[in-house]
């Protein structure tokens, strides 16, 4: 197992252009979960999957912010017409899920995309 | 999520213990108490969590008050390797994922 896996770890684009990010959770983890970190600040939620399904989007994820899990694996995040706003890091997580212990659970953090936006 | 206060930062010597407070006033009954570390350049790493006992694992201790408004996380012997940023955060109730603060950044002097 190689943990969370996240590409591509560094993106420069320029303003106005689409970029989309991949992550790769362990194999066995049913929750996906993605974060904005910005310089000096704790990352922040933007939302998670449950198997295929968006369980949540924070109020942070504007109509320009996309994500997917098609197949409960792999999951997308795409931001289009980017602005310099966007400029961060992207990290993704993932956890196994057992209902008898929702908020015991782990999460395990890839190494995260940054992004410039020029 | 309820809210935790940590100091921004805390300075210690290498080999010798590190407590690292986490005040939680209006901590529920049914929230867990996490500790994540983020080193630099790299995502956040889970270090222990625990509910109402004291936890240990091979990373740290958790110390959690009686009245549970409060915890340390402990490091026995702080490495260089150690020096990062520290996350206590409550999970219990509403929606999933983790809500960080800022943490506390510690600092490790050789």
């Amino acid at each position: 197992d190689t943990g969370v896996s996240q590409d591509p770890r560094h993106k420069i684009t320029k303003r106005g252009q689409n970029v989309t990010f991949r992550c790769d959770p362990i194999s066995e983890h049913n929750r996906l979960y993605w974060y904005r970190q910005t310089l000096g600040q704790g990352p922040e939620f933007l939302t998670y999957f449950q198997n295929e399904a968006q369980l949540e989007k924070s109020r942070l994820l504007s109509d320009r912010f996309s994500a997917e899990r098609p197949k409960g694996s792999f999951s997308t995040l795409e931001i289009q017409r980017t602005e310099q706003g966007d400029s961060a890091m992207y990290l993704c997580a993932s956890s196994f899920i057992r209902d008898t212990e929702l908020w015991a659970n782990v999460l395990t953090f890839g190494a995260g995309s940054r992004l410039t936006v020029l | 999520d309820a809210k935790t206060t940590q100091p921004n930062s805390m300075e210690s010597n290498e080999e010798e213990p590190v407590h690292l407070p986490c005040n939680h006033s209006t901590i529920s009954g049914t929230d867990y108490i996490h500790w994540y570390r983020q080193l630099p350049s790299q995502g956040p790493e889970y270090v222990i969590h625990g509910l109402t006992s004291n936890v240990n694992n091979r990373m740290a201790s958790l110390a959690i008050a009686e009245d549970r408004k409060s915890s340390t996380l402990i490091l026995h012997r702080a490495t260089l390797r150690d020096a990062a940023v520290y996350y206590c955060i409550l999970r219990g109730g509403g929606a999933d994922g983790l809500t960080f603060g800022k943490g506390t950044h510690l600092i490790i002097q050789p």
